[in-house]
């Protein structure tokens, strides 16, 4: 079965970083690129990123291009969000997600909480 | 990139039919068929229900059923039921500097 747990959220100030991270489990984790997609409360879907299943291929948001680095270790079946110079609009329940047949998200985590606030 | 158009809300009874659209343009919705659609229930992680604009994953009852003409994608849900009450999100690979872009979001209501 597929797992993904998201852990490393929090309430950061304008300004400041914050590193995502998402333990995957349950498939073989370097076969399959895997996305970020985030959720401002009481708000619709936003795709953040994408990264390859090799690593080698990266893809942004506009809204996140500059600020934001999605990487992966897949010896250690994780992935990672590195946010930096985060803004209130930020703020949101991010997911990872499994990347799967035709570009969808097959597989969802629970998502992990981040809020940008003073 | 914008946001793929859907309406905000669709209702109908236990056993109608109904269906959301999902209005994009040339560049994502009608270039391609990387059209996917995701049910969210209040609280959780969103489900996806369709792929490739028409395919079910397994486990996915055949009630759902997707389709797409011209720049406007469908998802059809036949026979309602309680359960499907929820948001449902459609996405597309787009030819953009942001690859991939969601709908707006649709509220079902089953009345």
């Amino acid at each position: 079965e597929v797992q993904l747990v998201e852990s490393g959220g929090g309430v950061v100030q304008p300004g400041g970083s914050l590193r995502l991270s998402c333990a995957a489990s349950g498939f073989t984790f370097d076969d399959y690129a895997m996305h970020w997609v985030r959720q401002a409360p009481g708000k619709g879907l936003e795709w953040v990123s994408l990264i390859s299943g090799d690593g080698g291929s990266t893809y942004y948001a506009d809204s996140v291009k500059g600020r934001f680095t999605i990487s992966r270790d897949n010896s250690k079946n994780s992935l990672y969000l590195q946010m930096n110079s985060l803004r209130t609009e930020d703020t949101a329940l991010y997911y990872c997600a499994k990347d799967e047949k035709g570009y969808s998200y097959g597989s969802w985590g629970q998502g992990t909480l981040v809020t940008v606030s003073s | 990139q914008s946001a793929l158009t859907q309406p905000a809300s669709v209702s109908g009874s236990p056993g109608q039919s109904i269906t959301i659209s999902c209005t994009g343009t040339s560049s994502d919705v009608g270039g391609y068929n990387y059209v996917s659609w995701y049910q969210q229930h209040p609280g959780k992680a969103p489900k996806l229900m369709i792929y490739e604009v028409s395919n079910r994953p397994s486990g996915v009852p055949d009630r759902f059923s997707g389709s797409k003409s011209g720049n406007t994608a469908s998802l059809t849900i036949s026979g309602l039921q309680a359960e499907d009450e929820a948001d449902y999100y459609c996405s597309s690979y787009t030819s953009s500097s942001t690859p991939w872009v969601f709908g707006t979001g649709t509220k079902v209501t089953v009345l």
